[in-house]
């Protein structure tokens, strides 16, 4: 089913600090995550996909990690910054179907 | 990345009036686009998938007769409220995707409705 959350978790973190944001996918015949960050105010930004036939994709200072197995997938955020601060939704698909978002992760980071 | 511009960023109007947000990718042409509406800390919920030149699907529980969507051209896609009522106020995000099998999506910065 689609997730719909009625408040955020929240985590906070110090300047600095890597922080890893965890969600759970819904779907086990999902090939396509993206990890969005949003801040307050405005659309969701692209910020790393990886595609199921992977278990690790790393950017600049992100790094996602997928685990089919328990449908579980992380984005780990190296050295923090204050910029950083924002929502971070995790989003799946399956083929041409349309992207399922999850609930969205609110992480703080303080100077 | 690709842009995408929806219009106006914030809008407040009375109940029973209508309300119109434009959505237009800027750099590429948009075969499908995308309306989302989000309440305040919630997720992303799809309202309707629109391609060009075609009628929008609208989601389960989304009233296609008071969310009237209009993908005319593959730039531009309008999403109008029908008679706002206070309920519908939330934050309305497009997002648009070249081809029809393209995996990403762009999103537009999205558009704050208050109706009172």
């Amino acid at each position: 089913g689609e997730s719909v959350g009625l408040h955020l978790p929240t985590l906070s973190v110090q300047e600095g600090d890597n922080s890893i944001i965890n969600c759970a996918y819904s779907n086990s015949a999902s090939d396509y995550f993206i990890w969005y960050k949003q801040e307050s105010g405005k659309g969701p930004q692209f910020i790393i996909d990886i595609r199921s036939n992977m278990d690790k994709r790393q950017g600049q200072r992100v790094t996602v990690l997928l685990n089919k197995t328990v449908k579980h997938l992380s984005l780990q955020i190296a050295a923090t910054q204050p910029g950083d601060s924002a929502v971070y939704f995790c989003a799946e698909k399956f083929g041409f179907q349309k992207l399922v978002f999850g609930t969205g992760t609110r992480l703080l980071v303080s100077p | 990345g690709a842009v995408v511009s929806q219009h106006p960023s914030r809008v407040i109007c009375k109940s029973g009036t209508s309300v119109k947000i434009e959505c237009r990718s800027l750099d590429f042409q948009a075969t499908t686009m995308f309306w989302y509406r989000q309440f305040p800390k919630q997720s992303l919920m799809l309202m309707a998938t629109s391609n060009e030149g075609s009628k929008a699907t609208y989601e389960q529980g989304v009233e296609k007769d008071k969310f009237l969507i209009n993908h005319a051209s593959l730039t531009l896609s309008t999403l109008t409220v029908t008679s706002a009522h206070p309920e519908d106020s939330s934050f309305y995000i497009c997002s648009a995707r070249e081809t029809t099998v393209s995996t990403e999506a762009f999103f537009g910065q999205g558009t704050r409705l208050t109706v009172v």
